[in-house]
C-alpha cells in the first residue's frame, strides 16, 4: 500500500520555466513532508519541508504547497536550470517524527536548455 | 558530499549468500537508518540505530539485520538472499533523532544472481 505516491515518473521542462513536481498522500496522520533530491551515483539530499501548519514553504526558487484537504502537495522550481535534472522524492512522517519517513516513488525531472 | 560513507558501493553475490553493508556515520551523528529502494520504488524505511540501540523498525525481513556499534558506525546483514533483494540500499545519519535532517551516503547496490 503506497502511502505517499508520486504518479508522474518523470518531467522535462524547458530553462527558465517553472517545474511543478506533485505528490499525493493517503495517510491523514501525516504532518510533516519533506523534498530530496537524487542525483545519480549519489544518496538523497533535503531540499524542503513543510509542517502541516502551513500551507506554503518557500526558499530561494523552490516552494512547496500543501493542500491538507485534497491530501496533495506540490514542489515548484522557479525559474528551472539545467542543474535542477534530478529525482525528486517527496516523503511524509508522522508526529512530526521524521525518524520513519514514508518515500514516494520519485519523479525525473529533466530540464534542457 | 554528505559525510556519510558507505561500504562497498556495488556488491554481487548469488541466491542464499549472505552480506554485509557497512554505513560511517557523518561525524557527531548518533542516529543511523537504513533503506531499500528497489526498481521503480521509493526508498523503504528498513530500520533506525540510535547511540548503539535500535529506535525504530521499518518493513525489514527477518532475514535482515542490522547493529551499530560503540563507533557509531552501523552494519546491515542480509541472509538467505533471493532475487528480489536485489537493490540500492541506502544508510542515512542525523544527529540525534526525532525530527532532524537525515543526510545520506551514496549507497551499496547489491545483485543477487
Amino acid at each position: 500500500d503506497q502511502q505517499v505516491k508520486q504518479n508522474s515518473p518523470s518531467l522535462s521542462v524547458q530553462e527558465g520555466r517553472i517545474s511543478i513536481l506533485n505528490c499525493d498522500y493517503t495517510n491523514s496522520m501525516f504532518d510533516y513532508f519533506l523534498w530530496y533530491k537524487k542525483y545519480p551515483a549519489e544518496g538523497p539530499t533535503f531540499l524542503i519541508s513543510i509542517s502541516s501548519i502551513k500551507d506554503k514553504n518557500e526558499d530561494g526558487r523552490f516552494t512547496v504547497f500543501l493542500n491538507k484537504s485534497a491530501k496533495h502537495l506540490s514542489l515548484h522550481i522557479v525559474p528551472s536550470q539545467p542543474g535542477d535534472s534530478a529525482v525528486y522524492f517527496c516523503a511524509a512522517s508522522a508526529q512530526y517524527n521524521t525518524d520513519k519517513l514514508i518515500f514516494g516513488t520519485g519523479t525525473r525531472l529533466q530540464v534542457f536548455p | 558530499d554528505s559525510g556519510v560513507t558507505q561500504t562497498p558501493k556495488h556488491l554481487i553475490t548469488a541466491t542464499g549468500q549472505r552480506v554485509t553493508l557497512r554505513c560511517s556515520p557523518r561525524s557527531g551523528d548518533l542516529s543511523v537508518y537504513w533503506y531499500q529502494q528497489s526498481l521503480d520504488q521509493g526508498l523503504q524505511f528498513l530500520i533506525q540505530y540510535y547511540n548503539g540501540e535500535e529506535r525504530a523498525k521499518g518493513n525489514i525481513l527477518e532475514r535482515f539485520s542490522a547493529q551499530q556499534f560503540p563507533d557509531l558506525h552501523s552494519e546491515l546483514n542480509l541472509s538467505s538472499l533471493e532475487l528480489g533483494d536485489s537493490a540500492l540500499y541506502f544508510c542515512a545519519s542525523s544527529v540525534a533523532t526525532g525530527g532532524d535532517e537525515q543526510f545520506f551516503g551514496p549507497g551499496t547496490r547489491l545483485t543477487v544472481l
